[in-house]
């Protein structure tokens, strides 16, 4: 069965500086896709970046990036210039290649970014 | 741009009542998720449909049960609710090919007395 491993239940940063969210997972598939949700206090589900598996190249989205290792089957979220608005739960999430596939998240990392 | 909408946005019921959740994808999205977040948890999947077929299904326990309707929304309906069932309910669309993106609508926050 697929996991998703969030080691760090809680985070915090100071405003402008830079935070990485570590993830993990575990599948014996070979095409997945990676996901970073952002959740805010709203409880609204946000999408920040997604990452396909059989591409090399780490995804960017403006201030957000991954960075992605297949082989240690790590996937890594950096913000840089973190602002207030970051404040929120991020959840990494795996979802394999069919196109109806479910997604499995981890379990959450709380970050707070500190003015 | 349109987003996923959910409705109600919340829901008060008591045990043993039910409830139904109603949802609508983005515009051109052909399938439809529906994840049950509780308190602190992280969401879990309950069911998907596809081209108004169900594609496959999770935790979701009997008395619950869904469909997709010919305009490809969607409805949760829940029976029998009791106290454990009160949580945020997650409806999200994707379109098929591609890269599967799932975006997610607002929710319906579920209390039940």
């Amino acid at each position: 069965a697929q996991t998703v491993t969030q080691s760090q239940p809680e985070m915090s940063v100071q405003e402008a500086e830079t935070v990485t969210l570590s993830c993990t997972y575990d599948t014996s598939e070979n095409n997945y896709y990676l996901f970073w949700y952002k959740q805010p206090p709203s409880r609204q589900m946000i999408l920040v970046i997604r990452q396909e598996a059989y591409k090399q190249q780490n995804a960017t989205e403006n201030r957000f990036s991954v960075n992605f290792q297949k082989a240690a089957k790590s996937f890594s979220l950096k913000i840089s210039d973190s602002q207030l608005g970051d404040t929120a739960m991020y959840f990494c999430a795996w979802n394999y290649g069919g196109s109806q596939g479910n997604l499995i998240f981890g379990k959450g990392t709380k970050l707070s970014v500190k003015p | 741009a349109a987003g996923v909408i959910q409705s109600p946005r919340h829901l008060i019921k008591e045990k043993r009542e039910t409830a139904t959740l109603k949802c609508y994808p983005i515009p051109r999205h052909d399938t439809v998720y529906w994840y049950q977040q509780g308190p602190g948890q992280d969401p879990q999947f309950l069911i998907s449909f596809y081209e108004k077929m169900q594609s496959d299904k999770g935790s979701i326990p009997d008395r619950f049960s869904a469909q997709q309707f010919s305009d490809y929304h969607s409805e949760l309906n829940m029976s029998s609710l009791e106290l454990g069932d009160s949580a945020l309910y997650f409806c999200a669309s994707s379109a098929s090919g591609g890269t599967p993106t799932q975006y997610f609508g607002p929710g319906t926050r579920l209390t039940v007395l």
